[in-house]
């Protein structure tokens, strides 16, 4: 079955440091991926996705996404921290091939932003 | 545009009660997403359209969810009787085309007592 695994549930950084936030899938195809971001209260802001082409995908707010085939992953970074950027972050996938078109969600990662 | 609009933003019931979500795609998209976000299961698909053909239903919990799209720019997801358990914040999400990114409204968050 399709699987999208963020191992870190809950990561702390102080404020201008790097970012690096894991996310592996498990699908036979070439899924297409996203990173989501939800703020409290919020609904979710697609930060990135990756369909097919240069693996390093650059997204808003200074994140950018490297895939990996040989890993299946998908990894969200950044390499200066603000504390707005605290929020929950989401690793997504569709199969590309399949026609099924929802997405299946990791189960987030939450980020703290320490001053 | 407005974006994903979805309304009520919070509903509180009693169990047994009726509960009717409503959301407003983005114009122009023809698919669109009815999600679920809670502690327990995190966020999880219930049920989406593609030019308002139900497609993929296999995540609506029982029969006590329906969701109908009656035209391009409106659908409701529908839960009668409501229970405890069906607390939990509902996205709307829609989209273009396949593959492509899905935007979605702020969500209901819907609390049963």
């Amino acid at each position: 079955a399709q699987s999208v695994t963020q191992p870190d549930i809950h990561i702390t950084v102080s404020e201008g440091a790097s970012l690096e936030l894991r996310c592996n899938y498990s699908y036979g195809a070439t899924p297409y991926l996203f990173w989501y971001v939800q703020s409290p209260g919020q609904g979710l802001q697609l930060l990135l996705k990756y369909f097919s082409g240069d693996t390093l995908v650059q997204g808003i707010k200074g994140f950018e996404a490297e895939f990996k085939r040989s890993q299946s992953s998908f990894n969200l970074r950044k390499p200066s921290v603000h504390w707005s950027d605290a929020a929950e972050y989401f690793c997504a996938v569709v199969l590309g091939d399949t026609g099924r078109r929802a997405l299946t969600f990791g189960s987030g990662t939450r980020l703290q932003v320490q001053p | 545009d407005a974006g994903v609009i979805q309304s009520p933003r919070h509903e509180v019931t009693e169990m047994g009660q009726e509960v009717t979500l409503r959301c407003k795609p983005i114009s122009g998209h023809n698919s669109l997403f009815w999600y679920r976000q809670t502690m327990m299961r995190g966020l999880e698909l219930l049920i989406y359209f593609n030019n308002n053909v139900p497609i993929d239903d296999s995540g609506m919990p029982e029969d006590r969810f329906s969701a109908k799209m009656p035209n391009a720019s409106f659908s409701t997801l529908k839960i009668q009787p409501s229970e405890p358990r069906d607390s939990a914040v509902y996205f709307c999400a829609s989209s273009q085309s396949r593959g492509d990114e899905q935007y979605f409204g702020p969500g209901t968050r819907l609390t049963v007592t």
